[in-house]
């Protein structure tokens, strides 16, 4: 069964840190574009960034870009997201999701949960 | 960027009715758009990709048209478990999502 498993979602105060990860199966993660994708609460969907196969290739959402960083380890067929000065904007669900065709998601985690409040 | 447009926000149907989604593009994407179905709760799920290419295990009623800056979602003979937000998304220029479309 093909499946994306997300954790490291919380509670955390504005200006904090957190690293999500997420864990893939049934599928050949290394041969896979990956990427993280958020909804803020009651919102719409918002692309955050995506990696290549190999991780040479990174791309980030404007918003993002420097307090955002998207890595993979393909022996552990695990992505990360480690997100670092957090703001009350930044709170979503973080969902990981299979990257192909140049940018269409067709597998999807269930989502972790990262709320920014003091 | 990019911006994805739906319409309308919110739309009422019952079951059995045809139905159908509006996403314009503030550009031309070409052909480099997708439909989600999200229903409340659990993640998206990949419905049709490039304007019209249905996704495996997707019912035949679900259709998708279009090309340039306008597209359609339609689906003929709605039933219950398609009630759901629906998200077009756009993947030529980066990758941006409409506002959704709550089906209800």
């Amino acid at each position: 069964e093909v499946q994306l498993v997300e954790t490291g979602g919380g509670l955390v105060q504005p200006g904090g840190s957190l690293r999500l990860s997420c864990v893939a199966s049934g599928f050949t993660f290394r041969d896979s574009w990956m990427s993280w994708v958020r909804q803020a609460p009651g919102k719409g969907l918002e692309w955050v960034a995506n990696i290549k196969e190999d991780g040479s290739e990174r791309y980030y959402v404007g918003s993002v870009k420097g307090r955002f960083t998207i890595s993979r380890d393909n022996a552990k067929n695990s992505l990360y997201l480690q997100v670092n000065s957090l703001t009350v904007d930044d709170t979503a669900v973080y969902y990981c999701a299979r990257d192909v065709a140049h940018g269409v998601f067709d597998v999807w985690g269930q989502g972790t949960t990262v709320s920014v409040s003091s | 960027d990019t911006q994805m447009t739906q319409s309308p926000s919110t739309l009422s149907a019952y079951v059995g009715d045809r139905v159908t989604i509006t996403c314009r593009a503030s550009q031309s994407i070409s052909n480099w758009l997708a439909w989600y179905q999200q229903k409340r709760g659990k993640a998206p799920k990949l419905v049709i990709q490039k304007v019209s290419n249905l996704e495996s295990g997707v019912p035949s009623r679900f259709s998708g048209s279009g090309s340039g800056t306008e597209f359609t979602l339609t689906i003929n003979g709605l039933q219950p478990d398609d009630f759901a937000t629906y998200y077009c998304q756009q993947y030529s220029t980066s990758k941006t999502f409409g506002q959704g479309t709550k089906v209800e």
